[in-house]
């Protein structure tokens, strides 16, 4: 079954607490994108990777981190340093050099 | 000013309406330009990419205007399933890879 893959689906933490989000995809694209979506406004990119062991900040970094080990998985930790962490994540993908992006199903975190 | 504005809505529509949405962007140096939907609670799925001839797919057409700095999306013969969020997407001037998202223009359609 091809395409971009994330888990889990809802996610519940406490505060404190650190939480990883995965995202994969078998499409053989090379760039990979995190973005946060809150209620009522537009996406925000969070950090963005364009080949594997390299990966830039987007626009709200602070409190994330990720990692580019393999082509098809780019994880997200939201770290305990992330002052407001309950939002919607959504992973996407694309060409290296193409402009248009795909995403996955995203994951809802919600922190209690 | 944000990067990308889109009026927020929502546009209420009868079946069979015709809708137009527009869409501001500040950054003069675009180089390309999408729109996207979002239906509650999932993922943005591409619409689709606005040329600067212009272009259409079916019951949408995708306009841009580059001196005006806006693109405009209509949809003809509206349909119940294409109550949704729309959104509009244009990329950074020095980066292809970062594109910039508007907060996206409800749409509802009644029967």
């Amino acid at each position: 079954d091809g395409g971009i893959t994330q888990s889990p689906k809802y996610l519940f933490r406490k505060e404190g607490q650190n939480v990883t989000l995965s995202c994969e995809q078998n499409l053989n694209h090379d760039a990979m994108y995190w973005y946060r979506q809150d209620p009522g406004q537009g996406l925000r990119l969070i950090y963005y990777s364009q080949i594997v062991n390299d990966f830039q900040k987007g626009d709200i970094a602070e409190g994330y981190s990720v990692s580019r080990e393999k082509k098809e998985s780019f994880p997200l930790t939201v770290t305990s340093a992330q002052k407001n962490p309950t939002a919607f994540y959504l992973c996407a993908i694309s060409w290296t050099g193409g402009d248009e992006q795909f995403f996955g199903p995203g994951t809802r975190l919600t922190v209690l | 000013r944000k990067e990308v504005e889109q009026d927020p809505g929502p546009f209420n529509v009868p079946e069979g309406a015709t809708v137009a949405f527009n869409c501001t962007y500040s950054n003069s140096a675009s180089q390309s330009f999408f729109w996207y939907r979002q239906d509650c609670r999932k993922e943005p799925k591409l619409l689709m990419s606005v040329y600067s001839s212009g272009n259409e797919d079916g019951r949408f057409t995708a306009q841009l205007n580059r001196a005006s700095q806006y693109i405009s999306l209509l949809i003809r013969d509206s349909k119940l399933s294409d109550s949704a969020t729309y959104l509009c997407v244009v990329s950074e001037m020095d980066s292809s890879y970062k594109l910039i998202f508007g907060s996206g223009t409800r749409l509802l359609v009644r029967p």
